[in-house]
């Protein structure tokens, strides 16, 4: 079935380094990705998305790419902060408008 | 713009009481919100997709009569969770959308069944 997963439960990086994140998806014909941030207690939040028509989308000091090859998705934080930690879901969408969620990867900043 | 919020944030109920969730889309119509479920350090699991004006679609395994939905205009639905149990304990999260294909959060409501 169509499933999304992260490669790396846990990440630790130091204040200021660059993070990556990954996510690998099953279904090659999914059109739309997103990423979430989600802090501890609180709702998920939309980061960035991108089209399968893109293979590169950029924000505020955050990077997805999208390589349709391998199935995989990545998402780069540039100068990472302490208010950068949280949990990051990648999603897919599916049927009907549903999103798949990966299994999430928790980002720990070290100051 | 986008911010949908959740009523209550937390509650705490006995076991056999029914809670009701509030989802609320403040500044746009939601076609569809959605209902997930999240268990600590888990992801989201999607329960039910809620149509404004017609029955819920619920996912495989999410018993309907359980978790009653109601999508009663385009910026509410509600979550009741009838006799509820220890085991219906978790993070209940509702999501909106309107016309496009972002899917943008509430703030989760904490259930907690003694």
């Amino acid at each position: 079935g169509e499933s999304v997963g992260l490669h790396l439960p846990t990440l630790s990086v130091q204040e200021g380094d660059n993070s990556i994140i990954n996510c690998a998806y099953s279904n090659s014909a999914s059109d739309y990705f997103i990423w979430y941030k989600q802090e501890s207690g609180k709702g998920p939040q939309f980061i960035i998305d991108i089209r399968s028509n893109m293979d590169k989308r950029q924000g505020q000091r955050v990077t997805v790419l999208l390589n349709k090859t391998v199935k995989h998705l990545s998402l780069q934080i540039a100068a990472t902060q302490p208010g950068d930690s949280a949990v990051y879901f990648c999603a897919e969408k599916g049927q009907g408008g549903k999103l798949i969620f990966g299994q999430g990867t928790e980002l720990s900043v070290k100051p | 713009g986008a911010v949908v919020s959740q009523h209550p944030s937390w509650v705490i109920c006995k076991s056999g009481t029914s809670v009701k969730i509030e989802c609320r889309s403040l500044d746009f119509q939601a076609t569809t919100m959605f209902w997930y479920r999240q268990f600590p350090k888990q992801s989201l699991m999607l329960m039910a997709t809620s149509n404004e004006g017609s029955k819920a679609t619920y996912e495989q395994g999410v018993e309907k009569d359980k978790f009653l939905i109601n999508h009663a205009s385009l910026t509410l639905s509600t979550l009741t969770v009838t006799s509820a149990h220890p085991e219906d304990s978790s993070f209940y999260i509702c999501s909106a959308i309107y016309k496009t294909d972002t899917q943008y959060f509430g703030p989760g409501t904490r259930l907690t069944v003694l």
